[in-house]
């Protein structure tokens, strides 16, 4: 099946640093989406891209879908201590609105802030 | 935003015996819901998709007799882990889609149930 390998697993950062996390793929997704997860709840969803190449941002919080299909970034600037999570990229193969597929998700990157 | 309820948030239950989680959209019609499977320090594994008045789709590796799913009306779809077991001890979460109208419309996650196989 198809997979997402996510890096880095887990980040140690000083508050008001940035970070940036990436996904790759070794097939097409076209639908890239980003999302974090607070410990014993469901992810919610930050960032999602739906075209090659754009860029969007969410306040300090900003993501790729790559030109090829098969990658995504998500930077995060002035880390600030409620940033604290596991974010997840998720690919889709389906594209908007008609597709009723599921979601395949990266193994998480754990963000820890040191104060 | 759209509010997906799961419930119960966690269930202790005993070898052998089934299990009900109930999936919920609060403020929209779901015509298509999700079950994902988390275990610890893990990634989100699709288990099945479900649209409205159908049969539900399973992955690749996941029992489907186990895993009996029910998606009876737009508002309500249940997932029930049959003769459990331990190692069906998991994170289980569902999330929730309107259909979209050629907008871009993303599935909302549940807050996730916690199962705890004894």
């Amino acid at each position: 099946g198809q997979q997402l390998n996510q890096s880095p697993q887990s980040m140690f950062i000083q508050e008001g640093e940035d970070v940036s996390m990436n996904c790759t793929s070794s097939s097409i997704f076209n639908t890239w989406l980003w999302y974090k997860q607070d410990p014993g709840e469901g992810p919610v969803l930050l960032i999602a891209l739906y075209k090659a190449g754009e860029l969007t941002s969410n306040g300090r919080l900003t993501a790729q879908f790559g030109i090829t299909r098969k990658d995504s970034f998500l930077n995060i600037s002035a880390s600030i201590p409620s940033d604290v999570g596991i974010y997840f990229c998720a690919g889709r193969v389906s594209k908007t609105g008609g597709g009723a597929d599921g979601l395949t998700f990266g193994k998480g990157t754990h963000l820890i802030i040191q104060p | 935003g759209a509010v997906v309820s799961q419930h119960p948030s966690w269930v202790i239950c005993k070898s052998g015996t089934s299990v009900k989680i109930e999936c919920r959209s609060l403020d929209f019609q779901a015509t298509t819901m999700f079950w994902y499977r988390q275990f610890p320090k893990q990634s989100l594994m699709l288990m099945a998709t479900s649209n409205e008045g159908s049969k539900a789709t399973y992955e690749q590796g996941v029992e489907k007799d186990k895993f009996l799913i029910n998606h009876a009306s737009l508002t309500l779809s249940t997932l029930t882990v049959t003769s459990a077991h331990p190692e069906d001890s998991s994170f289980y979460i569902c999330s929730a889609r309107t259909a979209g109208t050629g907008g871009r419309t993303e599935a909302f996650f549940g807050q996730g149930t916690r199962l705890t196989v004894v």
